[in-house]
């Protein structure tokens, strides 16, 4: 069965910090790993998405994540982060091969102080 | 175009009563799932609809079953509720055109069961 394990619970970074939120997944098979983000009273949304090609992807609000095959691994970075960017973030992992269904991390909550 | 819509927003039940909970996707998604979102749970699948069929489903007790229009629209029940089920659930919906769709989510219905 497929997991996903985001060990940052709740961060708090400064405005202009960078940010960079692990997350690693549990899968023998080929993966689509994206990131979703829910600000405050809003719906989650999709950051970015990876599923092939350059291992490094790029999304909205200039967050990107590296996909790292041999850690299993797909970090979230964003260079400088802005008080607009607190919010919850989740990493999720779906078959390559079947259906839609997204396996989600616990989530990290991201608290950014002006 | 219209986004995921869910209704109601907000539901307040006692325990062993049943609930119903509606969503419209967005117009052309054929697929629509249906996730439970709690704190201590996190997000985890409840069931995948597409062309009214159930496609796939997650580990969840038969008291949660769905349903899915010829139009797309799909709803989820929950009968004989308990307080453990209060939560947010939210559907989500896509093209399904493979598994790397985006999934777009709506707003959740809030479910508090007394």
């Amino acid at each position: 069965a497929q997991s996903v394990s985001q060990h940052n619970h709740h961060v708090i970074l400064s405005e202009a910090a960078s940010l960079e939120l692990g997350c690693n997944y549990s899968y023998g098979g080929t993966v689509n790993l994206f990131w979703y983000v829910q600000y405050p009273g809003q719906h989650l949304q999709l950051l970015l998405k990876y599923f092939s090609g350059d291992p490094l992807v790029k999304g909205i609000k200039g967050f990107e994540a590296e996909f790292i095959k041999s850690k299993f691994s797909f970090n979230l970075r964003k260079p400088s982060v802005q008080w607009s960017d607190t919010a919850e973030y989740f990493c999720a992992v779906n078959s390559n091969f079947g259906n839609e269904k997204l396996t989600f991390g616990t989530g990290t909550r991201l608290t950014i102080i002006p | 175009k219209a986004g995921v819509t869910q209704t109601p927003r907000y539901l307040i039940k006692t325990r062993g009563q049943q609930v119903t909970l509606s969503c419209s996707p967005i117009s052309g998604h054929r697929s629509v799932s249906w996730y439970q979102q709690t704190p201590g749970q996190g997000l985890q699948f409840l069931f995948e609809y597409f062309s009214e069929t159930q496609r796939n489903k997650g580990n969840f007790p038969g008291r949660f079953s769905g349903r899915q229009f010829s139009n797309s629209r799909s709803e989820m029940n929950v009968s004989t509720l308990e307080l453990g089920d209060s939560a947010l659930y939210l559907c989500a919906s896509s093209l399904a055109s493979g598994t790397t769709d985006t999934q777009y989510f709506g707003p959740g219905t809030r479910l508090t069961v007394l």
